[in-house]
Formats: structure tokens, C-alpha cells, sequence
């Protein structure tokens, strides 16, 4: 299947941890990426690869991957990372796929 | 620093072809080692990525669009242009253009701010 599918929404406290994941056949295969996206923005990327972040994007931000499942983590989540969050990977055939978002709510 | 900049009519007739321009600043298509894509987020849904461009020409479309998508590249003005045939109401979606490197060719780092294209009569 080439489909990515995330949480809709998810919501965490200021301060806190919080982890989107991901979950889709393609991601045992490849590795998944991460893009934020802010209401009339174009998307950020905020990891790519095994776990590696482009060059001004927080150390708060971290990405991890197990079997079908990659794992966006923020650790100490601030007010501006409420936003729209996106995995993406490739599938077989060479299609580039994006997750469906997660929401994300920092109370 | 690169920069993407879409480029295009914002209101397109049904049955008509969507025509939008890339124009790529602060690096060269020519220089290789990067894939030129366009994605696609429909009004308050997720993304879909439309396909890619090679400086050499070589081209991969998404499988569910591939009968109606063109994406070719002008190298002398650093462009590169998606054409999309046969529109409809579907298509209406925020269209952007983006850079991907390598063998992450399918996670872009740098995107156009993007462009709403309207389909409607």
C-alpha cells in the first residue's frame, strides 16, 4: 500500500513531549519525512532521512522509525509549534505519498 | 538561498488545461542532483505530489494524474512548467513547486509559496 495514514489531531500542554507518528507498508522500505505547515504557508520541511534535521529547524524537533511506524517527537513543545504536521515517504513504484496530518494543539 | 516562485492563471475553465511556471532564483536546474516537483494540497486537505522533473528531462508523474500531466523544463530561463489537461472542480487546489535532492528526491526542502488555482466556469 502506498498510503501514510497519521492522526488526525493531537494536542499537548506547553512544556510537554509529544509524539505524532505514522503508520503505512512504504516505511518499512523507506524512510519517512516530516513537514510543518502553518495556516497560509507552504510546508516546512522539519526531518528528513534516518533523523536529521535542515539547518535551522530546533533540536526539539527529532524523528525515529520502527517497522511500519516513523515517530515525529517534540521534546518541550512551544506555542509556535502549533501547526499542521505531515509525514511523507516514496512508495515502490516511485510516487512520492504524503500523510493525511495531524493537527497539532499546544494548550 | 533558493528560491521557488509559481506563476499561472488563477481561474480555469472545466474541460481546460491548467498552465503553471516554476521559476527557480539563487541556483541553477542545470546543475543537477535535484528533482523539480509539483505538489498539489486541495482547500483544507493534505498533499499530493503531482511529479518531477530531471534538468535532463527525464520526468515521473503520479500514477492516478500521469494521463493528464506535463511537466517539462526550460533550463535557459531556469523554469520549469506543470500543465495539467482536461480540468475539472477536483483540481481546484493550491498548486506548488519544490526542490527535492537526491535520493530524497520525494521530500522537498525548499517550496514556492504556492498558487490557488480555481477551476470554475
Amino acid at each position: 500500500s502506498s498510503e501514510l495514514t497519521q492522526d488526525p489531531a493531537v494536542s499537548v500542554a506547553l512544556g510537554q513531549t509529544v509524539r505524532i507518528t505514522c503508520q503505512g507498508d512504504s516505511l518499512r522500505s523507506y524512510y519517512a519525512s516530516w513537514y510543518q505547515q502553518k495556516p497560509g504557508q507552504a510546508p516546512v520541511l522539519v526531518i528528513y532521512g534516518k533523523n536529521n534535521r535542515p539547518s535551522g529547524i530546533p533540536d526539539r524537533f527529532s524523528g525515529s522509525s520502527s517497522g511500519n511506524t516513523a515517530s515525529l517527537t517534540i521534546t518541550g513543545a512551544q506555542a509556535e509549534d502549533e501547526a499542521d504536521y505531515y509525514c511523507n515517504s516514496r512508495d515502490s513504484s516511485g510516487t512520492g505519498v504524503f500523510g493525511g496530518g495531524t493537527k497539532l494543539t499546544v494548550l | 538561498q533558493v528560491q521557488l516562485q509559481e506563476s499561472g492563471p488563477g481561474l480555469v475553465k472545466p474541460s481546460q488545461t491548467l498552465s503553471l511556471t516554476c521559476t527557480v532564483s539563487g541556483g541553477s536546474i542545470s546543475s543537477g542532483g535535484y528533482y523539480w516537483s509539483w505538489i498539489r494540497q486541495h482547500p483544507g486537505k493534505g498533499l499530493e505530489w503531482i511529479g518531477y522533473i530531471y534538468y535532463s528531462g527525464s520526468t515521473y508523474y503520479n500514477p492516478s494524474l500521469k494521463s493528464r500531466v506535463t511537466i517539462s523544463v526550460d533550463t535557459s530561463k531556469n523554469q520549469f512548467s506543470l500543465k495539467l489537461s482536461s480540468v475539472t472542480a477536483a483540481d481546484t487546489a493550491v498548486y506548488y513547486c519544490a526542490r527535492g535532492a537526491g535520493s530524497s528526491w520525494y521530500s522537498p526542502d525548499y517550496w514556492g509559496q504556492g498558487t490557488l488555482v480555481t477551476v470554475s466556469s
